[in-house]
Order: structure tokens, then C-alpha cells, then sequence
């Protein structure tokens, strides 16, 4: 069974700062991976996925996320923060056949100080 | 650009009571995704339909639970004789199904059940 680990719970940073949020997955195929984010009291909007081909993807809102298969990582960056990007971030890794249905790790929760 | 649409909310009820939730997908989407989301976690999958037949129900889904899709459009999601633990948000996505591989999903603004 697949499942996706987010390490950190919390993440501060100041706006205008780098940003990475990490993502580690376990599947046992060549994974479909997503990040998600949700701000309070709302659903999850598709940032960008990951299917195949070049492993640095591209997305809305100027982030981007790198496919490591060594590394089992799928980690999401944002050269520089704003503050709206304070929210949720959802990692998830979706497996081919059974429904498509989503694996989420348990989120970050991105702060931004001014 | 019509998303995927949840009715309620927000429902309050008391411990005991049924409540029923409403899913409508976006327009040409085959597939339904309802998933339950608890505080401080990611969200969980309950359940999925392909046009209306419902083909993958988790372990989660107690038999207090039970979904439906009768005409492959809208679907509901009912609980019987709510817990405390069942107070949680419980979102619905739809997407494409097709033999060109993995379609995303999108995702409604969620129902927050709260059980007084």
C-alpha cells in the first residue's frame, strides 16, 4: 500500500524568503504524485502533479516541485514567498487502478511573517 | 468555470441524529470522490463511484455510512446515528475517467460536520 510522509508539521518563514516543503512517498510503482493546498475552511486546490517525463515540475502560483525516485522525495519550493501563501499544504500520491484514489500525508502548515 | 459543488457547509447536529450530504461533480466527470478530513490531518478516502455504480468503499466506512450516485451526476453521502467521532470535514472530488491514465482530481470547499 502507498503512503506519503510530510516530516514537518509547522513551517515559518519570512516573506520574500526561499521556500521548501519536503514530501517523502512509498508506492510500489512508478508513482503519480500532487501537492495540494487548502487555505483555512476551504477545499484543496491542485498546485501541480507529477506523472512522468522531466522531474522538475512546474506550477500555479510560481511554485515548482522536484521528482527524486532515488530519494523517494517529491519536495515543493518557491524561490520566493508571499504572504498569501500562508496555508495547508497537502502532499499526495495517487495509484493507477485502484479508483485513482488519493494517498495525503498528514499536511504542513506554512506560516509567513512579514 | 463551474467547480465541484457542496451543500451544506457546515451542519451541527446532535449526537444520534442523521445527516445527509450533497456532492455535485463538475459537469463531464465520470468519477466521484468522497474523502474524510479530520482536524490537523490529510484528508482520507471513503469512497468512489464510476457513473453510478460505487466500486471502492474503504475500511472506514462504517455500515453507518453509505453513499449514492443513482443517475451518475450528484451523490450523497449519509450518516446514520452520528458519533462524536464523526465530526470531521468530509470533501467530495470528481475527474475524468479514460484510458489516457491518471486524471486529477478536483475538489469541493467541503461539508465541516460538527456533533454537538
Amino acid at each position: 500500500a502507498q503512503s506519503v510522509t510530510q516530516p514537518d508539521i509547522h513551517i515559518t518563514v519570512s516573506e520574500g524568503a526561499s521556500l521548501e516543503l519536503r514530501c517523502n512517498y512509498s508506492y510500489g510503482a512508478t508513482p503519480y504524485l500532487f501537492w495540494y493546498v487548502q487555505s483555512p475552511g476551504q477545499g484543496l486546490q491542485l498546485l501541480l502533479k507529477y506523472f512522468s517525463g522531466d522531474t522538475l515540475v512546474q506550477g500555479i502560483k510560481g511554485f515548482e516541485a522536484e521528482f527524486k525516485r532515488s530519494q523517494s522525495s517529491f519536495n515543493l519550493r518557491k524561490p520566493s514567498v508571499h504572504w498569501s501563501d500562508a496555508a495547508e499544504y497537502f502532499c499526495a500520491v495517487g495509484a493507477l487502478g485502484a479508483g485513482n484514489m488519493l494517498t495525503f500525508g498528514g499536511g504542513t502548515r506554512l506560516m509567513v511573517k512579514p | 468555470d463551474t467547480g465541484v459543488s457542496q451543500d451544506p457547509r457546515h451542519k451541527i447536529t446532535k449526537r444520534g441524529q442523521n445527516v445527509t450530504f450533497r456532492c455535485d461533480p463538475i459537469s463531464e466527470h465520470n468519477r466521484l470522490y468522497w474523502y474524510r478530513q479530520t482536524l490537523g490531518q490529510g484528508p482520507e478516502f471513503l469512497t468512489y463511484f464510476q457513473n453510478e455504480a460505487q466500486l471502492e468503499k474503504s475500511r472506514l466506512l462504517s455500515d453507518r455510512f453509505s453513499a449514492e450516485r443513482p443517475k451518475g451526476s450528484f451523490s450523497t453521502l449519509e450518516i446514520q446515528r452520528t458519533e462524536q467521532g464523526d465530526s470531521a470535514m468530509y470533501l467530495c472530488a470528481s475527474s475524468l475517467a479514460g484510458t489516457g491514465g491518471y486524471q486529477p482530481q478536483h475538489f469541493g470547499d467541503g461539508t465541516r460536520l460538527s456533533i454537538l
